[in-house]
């Protein structure tokens, strides 16, 4: 069974300082991983993924992560924040089968961003 | 990727009464989509899987009888909370599983309120 864990249920950073998200898997196989970003009462919005290839993803908005087997982790980061960012991010997993399959969330990070 | 519609954004309902969530795939053709309810201040559970053509596949302790899913053609899933009560209160979100961009791209949510 695959399982995420994002350490840090609200962080607040000042704009222009560096985000940094953490999140945590637990899988016996690499799975495919997400960090996607919700605004209040709104849908999920991807923000990058990692399935195969480089381990340093970049995706939209500035943001990249990293996905190091070693330490099963795939932290999110962003080196300026703005405050846009300010909204709730969840890391996501799913098995690397193949097929279509089911996504596990974490619990989640709510951004705040303060001047 | 897909563009993902539902309607309504929000219904207020009284308690007994029966509503019904419409997820759209507007340019993609979704075989499979999924259900999740998210309550406040919290991340997403999956709620059911939900195949073109085939009964939904629901995840434990969800009431098959309670939330209807019927996933009849291709860009079209509903979902129906039938004897709505108060704790049935919450976000409904779809999402459409991408296949192969391994990727699930999600609706705006619905907004249910039981009163």
């Amino acid at each position: 069974a695959q399982s995420v864990t994002q350490l840090g249920s609200h962080v607040s950073v000042s704009e222009g300082a560096l985000v940094l998200l953490r999140c945590n898997y637990s899988s016996s196989v690499p799975p495919y991983l997400f960090w996607y970003v919700q605004y209040p009462n709104q849908g999920l919005q991807l923000l990058l993924k990692y399935t195969t290839g480089a381990t340093l993803v970049k995706g939209i908005n500035g943001f990249e992560a990293e996905f190091k087997k070693s330490e099963t982790s795939f932290h999110l980061t962003k080196p300026s924040a703005h405050m846009s960012d300010a909204a709730e991010y969840f890391c996501a997993v799913r098995p690397n089968t193949g097929t279509a399959s089911k996504l596990t969330f974490g619990t989640g990070t709510r951004l705040q961003v303060t001047l | 990727g897909a563009v993902v519609s539902q309607h309504p954004s929000w219904v207020i309902c009284k308690s007994g009464t029966s509503v019904k969530i419409e997820c759209r795939s507007l340019d993609f053709q979704a075989t499979t989509m999924f259900w999740y309810r998210q309550f406040p201040k919290q991340s997403l559970m999956l709620m059911a899987t939900s195949n073109e053509g085939s009964k939904a596949t629901y995840e434990q302790g969800v009431e098959k009888d309670k939330f209807l899913i019927n996933h009849a053609s291709l860009t079209l899933s509903t979902l129906t909370v039938t004897s709505a009560h108060p704790e049935d209160s919450s976000f409904y979100i779809c999402s459409v599983d991408g296949t192969n961009s391994l990727e699930q791209y999600f609706g705006p949510g619905t907004r249910l309120t039981v009163t």
